[in-house]
């Protein structure tokens, strides 16, 4: 177990409704970076927050959008929902720089977004 | 253009044997890390091994080692002494050191035969 925490497992929308997608980052962490993996696919980074302030951005609409809060909880929020939407939505946490830690991201075992 | 290649879709290895999966990746920076996860049906990623670009060594956890070729841009992964629990959809990637944003492969899933 990493101590990242996803909420909830599974949803199932229709398209054009809007999701909140919500995550619980391992204690001491300050970074949280979103993915998105279809079917059959790699994780596809959608973007990462630091210290509740975006930090990167990969490439998916503005309708993706997140929040960090100050307990670095966090939420992916996705509007206008598509089929193409359907996915597993990955939340990972990492820890503040230095240490044997560095740059190691730490997963939780996702959503699962069924968009109808 | 920033890529990560998987070229076994899946591989399959007896119990109590050795198996290595292949990445190659594509990157002009010179500061990377370069890691293998382990994504078992609970979907759940779990960090099976990490290597730092900058290091010539290549790094070793318990029954996992990898073979890091830098000038090639090739990064395997071992797995000695195969076990039932090993079996999973396997996935390398890399983050550049400043963004920690990883670009992952498409996967290989391993099967052990008993």
């Amino acid at each position: 177990e990493t101590g990242v925490t996803q909420s909830p497992t599974h949803l199932i929308k229709t398209r054009g409704q809007q999701v909140t997608l919500r995550c619980s980052s391992q204690s001491g962490h300050n970074t949280v970076s979103w993915y998105q993996q279809a079917l059959g696919q790699g994780p596809q980074f959608i973007f990462q927050y630091y210290r509740e302030e975006e930090n990167g951005r990969g490439n998916f609409p503005p309708r993706f959008s997140g929040l960090q809060f100050p307990n670095y909880s966090s939420e992916l929020n996705v509007n206008a929902l598509e089929l193409d939407d359907s996915a597993l939505y990955l939340c990972a946490s990492s820890p503040a720089s230095g240490g044997t830690s560095k740059n190691i991201q730490y997963f939780g075992a996702g959503t699962r977004l069924s968009v109808l | 253009a920033q890529t990560v290649t998987q070229s076994q879709p899946e591989m399959s290895v007896q119990e109590a044997e050795t198996v290595t999966l292949s990445c190659t990746y594509d990157t002009s920076e010179s500061d990377y890390y370069l890691f293998w996860y382990k994504q078992p049906p609970s979907r759940q990623m779990i960090l099976v091994i990490r290597q730092e670009a900058y290091k010539q060594q290549n790094a070793t956890e318990n029954r996992f080692s990898v073979n890091f070729q830098k000038a090639a841009k090739s990064f395997s992964l071992k797995i000695s002494d195969s076990q039932l629990g090993d079996a999973a959809m396997y996935f390398c990637a890399y983050n550049i050191g400043a963004t920690n944003k990883l670009i992952f492969g498409t996967g290989t899933l391993l099967a052990v035969q008993p």
